[in-house]
Order: C-alpha cells, then structure tokens, then sequence
C-alpha cells in the first residue's frame, strides 16, 4: 500500500529563512503528487502538483518542490519564509484508484 | 475559476437533530468528494462521486447520508449524529477523479 510521510510535525523558521518541509512516498508506479496548504480555519488550498512534466515543479506563493525519484522524495521549498506562510502544510500521493493518501501535515511556525 | 463553495460555515446541531451541509461548484467538475478533518489531522475520505454517482463508501456510519441531485451539487444528510463527529467537513471536487481535487472552506460542525 502507499503511504507519505511527512518528516517533522512541527518546522519554525525565522522570517526571511528557507523553508524546507519533507515529504517521502512510497509508491511502486510513477506517482501524481500534490502539495496542499491549510491556513487556520480554512480549506485546504493547492500548492503545487507533480504529475511526471519536469522534476521542479513550481507552484503559487514562491513555493517549489523538486521530485527525485531516487529518494522517493518531494520536499516543499521557499527560499524566504513570510509571517503569512504561517499553516498547515499536507504532502499527498494519488494511488491507483486515483485517491489521495495523505501525510500526517507538518504545522509551518514562523518566528518573527 | 477554481471555487468550490460551502454551507453553512458553522454548524451546532443536537443528536437527535437532522441538518445538511451543502456543497457547490460550477467548474463543471464530474466528480466530487466528502471529507471529515480532525484537528491536526489530515482529511479522511468519506464519500466520492463520479458522474453523479456514488462510486466510493468508505464505510461512513449510515448517519451520514451523501445526495448528488446534479453534477454542481453535494449534499451530506446528518441524522442523530454523535459528539465524536465534530469535525471540519470538506467538499471537494475535480475535473474527473484522475484530475486534482480542489477544496471547499468547509463546514465546522460541533455536535452536542
């Protein structure tokens, strides 16, 4: 069965840093990956999305997320963290019934 | 355009009181989904439709009850609810269910 996982529930970074939130898959075919965002009291909002194009994928808010597929990874990237990047952050992979399986979110902390 | 709208925004019912939360997109998606989020959780499927038919169950207690009427519409039926189903409820909807899926506000629902 798929699965993702997130690396770190919590990530605090000072304002104006990197961002680099971890995402790990497991995945035996080619995978559609997508990066969603949840600000509090809020639907989940899409970021980006992987779907085999190019390897970089950029996506809204200055965010960008690099698929390898030699690590199983798509790790979540900006390179200068804002107070309003302050949320939730979701990595999911789509399985073979096109059902998106969740990683457990990682809560994006921003010091001022 | 990329709106999926919901509501109410709050909902508190009693469990002996039956509601229904709505859910709406005019992006001419076919296939539309039901959500319930914990806090700090991520969504867990509970409903898919696809053409206006429900193609996937995922073994929700028959409290809940989801109607499709048309291919813009989503409705979840809510009769003597428990208080563990307070939860952040979330429509979604995409082109088809290869396609991404893109989140409605939600519905936050406090059952007393």
């Amino acid at each position: 069965a798929q699965s993702v996982t997130q690396l770190g529930s919590h990530v605090s970074v000072s304002e104006g840093a990197l961002v680099l939130l971890r995402c790990n898959y497991s995945s035996s075919v080619p995978p559609y990956l997508f990066w969603y965002v949840q600000y509090p009291n809020q639907g989940l909002q899409l970021l980006l999305k992987y779907t085999s194009a190019a390897t970089l994928v950029k996506g809204i808010n200055g965010f960008e997320a690099e698929f390898k597929k030699s690590e199983t990874s798509f790790h979540l990237t900006k390179p200068s963290a804002h107070m309003s990047d302050a949320a939730e952050y979701f990595c999911a992979v789509s399985d073979s019934n096109y059902q998106l399986i969740w990683g457990a979110g990682t809560k994006l902390i921003i010091k001022p | 355009d990329t709106e999926v709208t919901q509501t109410p925004k709050h909902l508190v019912m009693g469990m002996t009181n039956k509601k229904s939360l709505k859910c709406e997109q005019h992006m001419g998606h076919r296939a539309m989904y039901w959500y319930k989020q914990k806090a700090k959780k991520p969504p867990e499927l509970m409903f898919v439709y696809s053409y206006e038919k429900l193609s996937i169950n995922e073994s929700v207690p028959s409290r809940f009850s989801p109607e499709c009427p048309n291919s813009s519409l989503l409705n979840l039926h809510l009769h003597a609810l428990q208080p563990e189903d307070s939860a952040l409820y979330l429509c979604a909807s995409s082109q088809d269910r290869m396609e991404t899926q893109y989140f409605g506000p939600g519905t936050r629902l406090l059952v007393l």
